[in-house]
């Protein structure tokens, strides 16, 4: 079945400091693949989204992640982090069937001064 | 402007009794899903409805039943509440693209 996992339960960076935030995803064929983030007692709102093409793709605040298909992975990055960019990331990849995504169970990045 | 809202956004019920969540979206989306979060495990999604008058079961839907009574709204239903359904209970609604939208949540605690 389609899924992803995110290995890291906890990272810490520095304000400043870049960021990757590691998914792989296990699929049949080519995923449709998300980033979502999830503000403290808020609902998740989605960063950005891979579906074909320049496997680097851009998304909201400076993210961006890269799809690889030889390593089934779609990492999330940004070149320098802000305090409010502490908050827990979603990956998740769209079934097969295309009527659900299933979530990994999220990073929670804190961001220190 | 389009949104997904819940309610109630917190609740504590008592162990057997009944607990409906409300979920309305102003997307004009037709998939709406019903998930629970709980540490450790992500989202998990529990029924989901791609039409009025029906809904399918997702990944975890054993206690709990949904109703999507309109294209507009979608509830979450747990007929016996049980104390390992406390969580937090997010609904989302998608259109053609994919891309879900999501309410601000639901905490529920069963004593």
């Amino acid at each position: 079945a389609q899924s992803v996992t995110q290995p890291d339960a906890r990272v810490t960076v520095s304000e400043g400091a870049s960021l990757q935030l590691r998914c792989k995803y296990s699929y049949s064929a080519t995923p449709y693949l998300f980033w979502y983030v999830q503000y403290p007692r808020q609902g998740l709102q989605m960063l950005l989204k891979y579906y074909s093409g320049d496997p680097v793709v851009q998304g909201v605040n400076g993210f961006e992640a890269e799809f690889s298909k030889s390593d089934s992975s779609f990492h999330l990055r940004k070149a320098s982090v802000h305090w409010s960019d502490s908050a827990v990331y979603f990956c998740a990849v769209r079934t097969n069937s295309g009527t659900y995504q299933r979530f990994g169970t999220g990073t929670k990045l804190q961001v220190v001064p | 402007e389009a949104a997904v809202t819940q309610s109630p956004r917190s609740k504590v019920a008592v162990t057997g009794g009944k607990v409906t969540l409300s979920c309305h979206q102003t997307n004009n989306h037709d998939y709406m899903y019903w998930y629970r979060q709980d540490t450790g495990h992500g989202l998990r999604l529990i029924h989901y409805s791609y039409v009025a008058d029906s809904t399918e079961k997702g990944d975890i839907p054993d206690g709990y039943k949904a109703s999507r009574p309109s294209q507009e709204n979608f509830s979450l239903i747990l007929e016996l509440a049980s104390l390992s359904q406390t969580a937090v209970y997010f609904c989302a609604s998608s259109g053609d693209n994919y891309e879900q939208y999501f309410g601000p949540g639901t905490r529920l605690t069963v004593l």
